[in-house]
C-alpha cells in the first residue's frame, strides 16, 4: 500500500529557508491522477493546509503563505518537496505530507510527520 | 475562506455511550467534508470522506451525514480506543481549512 514519510531537518534559524521532502512508495506519484499535500500542525492542536501539487505540476498554496512557498515533485525520485523561505517562530509545527483523495478532496494518507522548530 | 466550527470543543463520555460532533461551514460546501481522528504524536487518520462515506477499515459504528453548511459524526458505541480528537475538513474550496478540533476525554 502506498506510504509516505516525510525528511528534512528537524531546526531551522529565522530567516532562513525550511526545506522538506516526502518521499512515497508503495505506488507511483503520476498514477491516479492524484494531488499530493503539506500540512502543519501548531503545537497545541490546530492544523493548517499549505498547498497542493499535482502529478502534472499544477499547484495550489494557501494564500497566507504563498508569497514565501515553493512545493515541486520530483517524479523519478517518487518525491514531492517543501520550501518555506523567511521562516519564523510562528512557522514552528509538525509538518505533515498527504495525498488528496479523488473524492470530495479529503486527505486519505498522511505521512508520520516531522517537527521543525525555528530557533536561533 | 471558509471557516470551519465544530462543537463542543471537548466532550466527556464513557464505553457504550454515543458520542456526536457537528461541524458548521461558514459557508454551503455541498458533500465536500471529511471527518478525522487523531491520537497524541501520531498524524491524522481518515474516517468519513464526502460527508457520509465511510473510509475502508474504519469500523462501522463511524458515521456522518449532513450537507450544505451543518455536519455531524457520530460514535454510535464508544470503544476505548476513540478516545482522541476529531477534526473536520472542508474540501470545497481553497484555502483547505479545518475545524479547531473535538477532544472526546473518559469521563
Amino acid at each position: 500500500q502506498v506510504q509516505l514519510q516525510e525528511s528534512g531537518p528537524g531546526l531551522v534559524k529565522p530567516s532562513q529557508t525550511l526545506s522538506l521532502t516526502c518521499t512515497v512508495s508503495g505506488g507511483s506519484i503520476t498514477s491516479g491522477g492524484y494531488f499530493w499535500s503539506w500540512i502543519r500542525q501548531y503545537p497545541g492542536k490546530g492544523l493548517e493546509w499549505i498547498g497542493n501539487i499535482h502529478y502534472r505540476g499544477s499547484t495550489y498554496y494557501n494564500p497566507s503563505l504563498k508569497s514565501r512557498l515553493t512545493i515541486s515533485l520530483d517524479t523519478s525520485k517518487n518525491q514531492f518537496s517543501l520550501k518555506l523561505s523567511s521562516v519564523t517562530a510562528a512557522d514552528t509545527a509538525v509538518y505533515y505530507c498527504a495525498r488528496v483523495g479523488t473524492v470530495s478532496a479529503p486527505f486519505d494518507i498522511w505521512g508520520q510527520g516531522t517537527m521543525v522548530t525555528v530557533s536561533s | 475562506d471558509i471557516q470551519m466550527t465544530q462543537s463542543p470543543s471537548s466532550v466527556s463520555a464513557s464505553v457504550g455511550d454515543r458520542v456526536t460532533i457537528t461541524c458548521r461551514a461558514s459557508q454551503d460546501i455541498s458533500t465536500w467534508l471529511a471527518w478525522y481522528q487523531q491520537k497524541p504524536g501520531k498524524a491524522p487518520k481518515l474516517l468519513i470522506y464526502g460527508a457520509s462515506s465511510l473510509q475502508g477499515g474504519v469500523p462501522s459504528r463511524f458515521s456522518g451525514s449532513g450537507s450544505g453548511t451543518d455536519f455531524t459524526l457520530s460514535i454510535s458505541s464508544l470503544q476505548p480506543e476513540d478516545f482522541a480528537t476529531y477534526y473536520c475538513q472542508q474540501g470545497k474550496s481553497f484555502p483547505l481549512t479545518f475545524g479547531q478540533g473535538t477532544k472526546v476525554g473518559i469521563k
